[in-house]
């Protein structure tokens, strides 16, 4: 069946602007997760979602980032005001389950901020 | 902050020898240790998801165990060949956490 899917794989983007990532989770999966890895850096977490549950944002780096997950599918990652330091590589993933469940990762964002 | 630690940083090998890398994570409120392959240019892939103390889990020549009394696992591959050349990632779950913290990865090249 098809995977986890992310739009757009590349996304130039002046400092200022606002962005709009798209992730579609596997489709069943009730657990979708959003990380960034920046330049030499590890997967940092930034927001989960589980279900009909309020989302965890305690990732978010800053208030200029929020997410969503309509209708317990698809997930919008949103930045404001881009910065410089927000270039890094947008992961999404879903699974069928929080913790001991495995997560399947899409292909990623690679948003450059200029 | 929960701290976990992978090493070596990054290794180097030939086709056919056999490498192990360790992963380091605190001990208390354990629930999950997951270990996943990222190839360049690919979404990470999960290898496995380990929750009990003693674990060991293999897929092909990958395998893993888990000691959660004193917070490390080891993934071993055998027979090291060039399509393994990836970062290995694990990552940490407590028990009270919804979210995965993961290491800064091992990044293997095999070569021939």
């Amino acid at each position: 069946g098809a995977g986890v899917s992310q739009s757009p794989s590349n996304k130039v983007t002046e400092k200022g602007k606002d962005v709009e990532l798209r992730c579609d989770p596997i489709s069943g999966h009730t657990a979708l997760y959003w990380y960034r890895q920046s330049l030499g850096q590890g997967l940092e977490f930034l927001i989960y979602f589980q279900g009909n549950s309020a989302p965890d944002k305690s990732g978010l780096p800053s208030d200029r980032f929020s997410a969503e997950r309509t209708g317990g599918s698809v997930s919008t990652l949103t930045i404001q005001r881009t910065q410089q330091e927000d270039s890094a590589v947008y992961l999404c993933a879903s699974s069928s389950g929080q913790g001991g469940y495995e997560q399947y990762f899409g292909p990623g964002t690679r948003l450059t901020v200029t | 902050i929960l701290n976990v630690e992978q090493s070596p940083q990054s290794l180097h090998v030939q086709e056919g020898d056999s490498t192990n890398f360790t992963c380091s994570f605190p001990s208390s409120n354990f629930y999950a240790l997951h270990w996943y392959r990222w190839e360049t240019a690919k979404s990470p892939e999960a290898l496995f998801v380990m929750t009990l103390n003693g674990d060991e889990k293999k897929k092909g020549r990958i395998s893993a165990t888990l000691n959660t009394k004193e917070g490390y696992s080891y993934l071993y591959i055998k027979g090291s060949q060039p399509e393994d050349s990836a970062t290995y990632l694990c990552a940490f779950l407590t028990g009270t956490a919804s979210k995965l913290t993961f290491g800064t990865g091992t990044r293997l090249q095999v070569t021939l």
